[in-house]
């Protein structure tokens, strides 16, 4: 099963700043089968990026995914007020797993 | 529009069973799996098991394999998460929500929040 781990745990930002969200595979994800999802207090998860760095639909281009293999990151170019959130990764590629990330909060400064 | 629309929620004593459902719509519901997440209180997500509602095939994560059921009847469109017998620590909100091959989790249910207190 593949483990993912996520950096930082929490990010304290100002609306304005950009946020870098970490995330790291115990293996490679195949073929780039990792996403990244929202989470608002009392709100199910929101869909931002998949295949590591497409944006879902609707998804502002203020957000952005990079990275292959192991490694991932998720970008915020400037942070909105309505941005401060959890955000998870996830790998969707190998099966039975489709495991999450434990999720990074960006909260406000 | 695809709608995932999860059953409400519950309250129930340890011991008891207990069947939460996802009924899909606005779109073809055999095409897609459908997953079930945990999320405790205050934690994160966990992915729990999968079905392919076309042929009922399922797959669990280790930590809940023989702890719950996953089903489904193609005919009305729904999934089944099901225990026999609750836990405390079954307490949590549960998602379901479908799964594309390429785009990841892109629908969710509202989530269905179950509570196991004596």
């Amino acid at each position: 099963e593949i483990v993912l781990t996520q950096s930082p745990g929490t990010l304290s930002l100002s609306p304005g700043e950009r946020a870098t969200l970490s995330c790291r595979a115990s293996q490679s994800v195949s073929s780039s089968y990792l996403a990244w999802y929202q989470q608002k207090p009392g709100q199910a998860p929101r869909l931002l990026i998949y295949g590591a760095s497409s944006r879902a639909t609707g998804i502002p281009d203020r957000f952005s995914g990079s990275g292959s293999g192991t490694d991932f990151t998720l970008t915020i170019s400037r942070l909105e007020p309505e941005d401060f959130a959890v955000y998870y990764c996830q790998q969707y590629g190998s099966s039975p797993g489709f495991t999450f990330g434990p999720g990074t909060k960006v909260d406000i400064k | 529009e695809v709608q995932l629309v999860q059953s409400g929620a519950e309250v129930k004593k340890p011991g008891e069973s207990l069947r939460i459902s996802c009924k899909g719509s606005g779109y073809s519901f055999t095409s897609y799996w459908i997953s079930w997440v945990r999320q405790m209180p205050g934690k994160g997500l966990e992915w729990m098991g999968r079905i392919d509602p076309s042929d009922s095939y399922t797959n669990y994560s280790p930590s809940f394999q023989g702890h719950v059921t996953i089903s489904a009847d193609k005919s009305i469109s729904t999934a089944y998460l099901q225990w026999s017998s609750l836990k405390a620590s079954d307490t949590a909100m549960y998602y379901c929500a479908r799964r594309t091959v390429t785009r990841g989790f892109d629908y969710w249910g509202q989530g269905t929040l179950v509570t196991v207190s004596s």
